[in-house]
């Protein structure tokens, strides 16, 4: 099915541990974005991309890192994870045609 | 800043009535979307405005460009159009910019049988 697909859907880490969220879509859309959910708080952006090879940082970046090696994948890496990083990640892409945007179904993270 | 703000935050309807949500922003903006969340679950792209008024069955979503305002509106509402209502804007830009979103905090509607 064409869409965004974000794996895992629910992650407990230890503090200090890495990991990371996987998001991908079929859609060849350029546009590729990571956001958190916390409660209280509208989805922060933090990081995004406008193509393969192309990065950049949005509101929230520090602590995560991304890679936009490819049109179809947009990974999230988390280097040393931290409780304040618990929180539900959504991935979200838009082709530069097309000006809605997909979102994938979530990662329910949880640092301890 | 730009910033996003919704009203109201939390809204509870008996079923069958007529529901507005308010979005308004700061600055200028090329484009406003109505995303819709179900509780525990993922984000579904209702409308896309830049301007005017677009219907979705019994979703009506109006944007005021001058006064910087958009409502959505739900008729004859229903309880599964319980569900957490967001509004995001694009902000006037070039390159990366142009496709970043600022979200409200969304609304929480619920709506009794």
């Amino acid at each position: 099915n064409a869409g965004v697909t974000q794996t895992p859907k629910f992650q407990v880490l230890k503090t200090g541990q890495s990991m990371t969220l996987q998001c991908a879509q079929d859609m060849n859309h350029e546009y590729m974005s990571w956001y958190r959910q916390d409660p209280g708080m509208g989805l922060r952006l933090i990081h995004y991309s406008v193509g393969a090879g192309i990065t950049d940082q949005g509101e929230v970046p520090n602590g995560y890192n991304v890679s936009r090696s490819t049109t179809e994948d947009f990974p999230l890496r988390l280097l040393s994870a931290a409780p304040s990083q618990t929180s539900v990640y959504f991935c979200a892409s838009r082709g530069q045609r097309n000006y809605g945007y997909t979102f994938g179904s979530g990662t329910r993270l949880t640092v301890v | 800043k730009n910033e996003v703000e919704q009203s109201p935050q939390n809204l509870t309807a008996q079923e069958g009535e007529f529901i507005t949500i308010n979005c308004s922003y700061s600055v200028g903006i090329s484009a406003l979307h109505w995303l819709q969340q179900h509780p525990g679950g993922g984000i579904v792209s209702l409308f896309m405005l830049s301007s005017g008024k677009k219907k979705h069955g019994r979703l009506i979503a109006t944007i005021n460009i001058q006064e910087k305002h958009s409502s959505l509106h739900i008729t004859a509402s229903h309880p599964r159009d319980s569900a957490v209502y967001i509004c995001a804007v694009r902000w006037y830009g070039s390159g990366g910019s142009n496709y970043k979103l600022t979200f409200g905090k969304g609304t929480l509607l619920t709506v009794n049988p």
